[in-house]
């Protein structure tokens, strides 16, 4: 089965921090995908990977990057927590047009 | 504008009762995907489906049934005889040829089914 690892479910950071959020998955797929879900908006793209090194911005990038250095592993970095950016965070890999979902990171800014 | 329209935002059913989770989508690439994820209080989200735009059978799985109609852009999903552990969020989630991988979502269907 492949496998999508988030490394926290729950995070609380304070306004100001940096912060990595990481994503980990066992299967050497090229894509992988970090979305944010927020109530009643539903899923938004915020960035995503085609290879290591590569990255494309998707629909809500701002306050966000994020790092590939290993195909396995995808960090998304929130270079100065706000607490707008309080949400659900779930990353995804990719292989063929089938997404795995990791079990998402609960962030909270204070 | 939204790729993936969900109008229903909630929907309450009892127990035993059938239910269709409406999906619209919109886009002007002849080769696509559709999905309908379920997701539930655990936060994780479970794939159900993927049909592709060449393929227009609709598809029974169990309790799980899917329309797909591109004369209508529609997807719609339903579930018979619903059960409690059927109470999720789902999605419908779309993915163009032209961005093959990128999935765009709708903003969820909150279903919540009574005992």
């Amino acid at each position: 089965d492949v496998k999508v690892t988030q490394s926290s479910r729950y995070l609380v950071k304070r306004t100001g921090e940096k912060v990595f959020l990481e994503c980990v998955q066992d299967m050497d797929h090229e894509n992988m995908f970090w979305y944010r879900q927020d109530p009643g908006l539903g899923l938004r793209l915020i960035y995503f990977s085609y290879d290591v090194k590569m990255k494309e911005k998707g629909d809500i990038p701002e306050g966000y990057s994020v790092s590939r250095e290993k195909k396995e592993r995808f960090s998304l970095i929130l270079e100065s927590a706000s607490t707008n950016q309080t949400s659900m965070y779930l990353c995804a890999s990719l292989i063929g047009t089938e997404a795995f979902f990791g079990q998402g990171t609960r962030l909270t800014v204070v | 504008a939204q790729k993936v329209t969900q109008a229903q935002t909630e929907i309450s059913v009892v127990e035993k009762e059938d239910v269709t989770l409406d999906c619209v989508y919109e886009t002007r690439d002849t080769t696509y995907y559709l999905f309908w994820y379920k997701q539930p209080p655990s936060g994780e989200l479970v794939f159900l489906i993927r049909r592709n735009s060449f393929d227009e059978q609709n598809e029974i799985s169990g309790r799980y049934s899917w329309n797909f109609q591109k004369s209508t852009s529609s997807f719609n999903f339903t579930i018979t005889a619903s059960q409690v552990v059927d109470s999720a969020v789902y999605f419908c989630a779309l993915s163009e040829g032209s961005t093959l991988g990128r999935l765009y979502f709708g903003r969820g269907t909150q279903l919540t089914v009574w005992p």
